[in-house]
């Protein structure tokens, strides 16, 4: 079974600032990582994906995120955020295709960011 | 421009009604996802078809939800009798491989 444990739940920040949303996860398998971001009054929104290879990944928005097997981290970063990053952002693992039928997306409880002028 | 669409967006009904919600997920997403939202619990998963077919629905309580798939186009969640501790925000997801499409949602408010 999976878990995942996001570190804050709520992250204020100044404009322009950088920013870290912390993600630990326990599986014995490995997994695919994700980070979601839900702006106020709508739906989740993919933000970005690890699925294999780069341990690195970036979003078009300026995100960027690394997977850390050893740390079993998958941390959320962006070194300068706009107030209309202001949002919660989730992190989720998948068990890969080979661990059965019934995979579904496991999440942690979310982080709000707030971006302050 | 391929989305998921939720109806109502808004409900407000008074405790013991019937509450039915619909969604559209973004044709050719074999795996759809009914999401409850709330403040106190986070985000919890009600249930989930692959193919249209439930493949979970270990997160919903039976005695009063359900949920179903009439065609691929049509999910539907219901809520009957509803209770004020089912005030939600109530989200329908569609996608496949941890990518998912999420609807606007669906703002339930029993009274």
């Amino acid at each position: 079974a999976q878990s995942v444990t996001q570190l804050d739940s709520q992250v204020p920040v100044f404009e322009e600032a950088p920013v870290e949303l912390r993600c630990n996860y326990s599986s014995s398998v490995s997994v695919y990582l994700f980070w979601y971001v839900q702006y106020p009054n709508q739906g989740l929104q993919l933000l970005l994906k690890y699925l294999s290879g780069s341990t690195l990944v970036e979003s078009i928005n300026g995100f960027e995120a690394e997977f850390n097997k050893s740390q079993t981290s998958f941390h959320l970063r962006k070194p300068s955020v706009h107030i209309s990053d202001t949002a919660e952002y989730f992190c989720a693992v998948l068990a890969p295709l080979n661990a059965g039928n019934n995979r579904k997306l496991i999440w942690g409880l979310g982080t709000s960011l707030a971006v302050n002028p | 421009d391929a989305r998921v669409t939720q109806t109502p967006r808004h409900k407000v009904t008074e405790m013991g009604q019937e509450v039915t919600m619909r969604c559209q997920p973004i044709l050719g997403h074999n795996t759809v996802f009914w999401y409850r939202q709330t403040m106190m619990q986070g985000l919890e998963l009600l249930a989930y078809f692959r193919n249209r077919a439930p493949l979970d629905d270990s997160g919903m309580p039976k005695d009063r939800f359900s949920a179903e798939m009439p065609d691929a186009t049509l999910a539907t969640l219901k809520i009957q009798p509803s209770e004020p501790r089912d005030s939600a925000v109530y989200f329908c997801a569609s996608g496949f491989q941890g990518e998912l499409f999420f609807g606007e949602g669906s703002r339930l408010t029993v009274l």
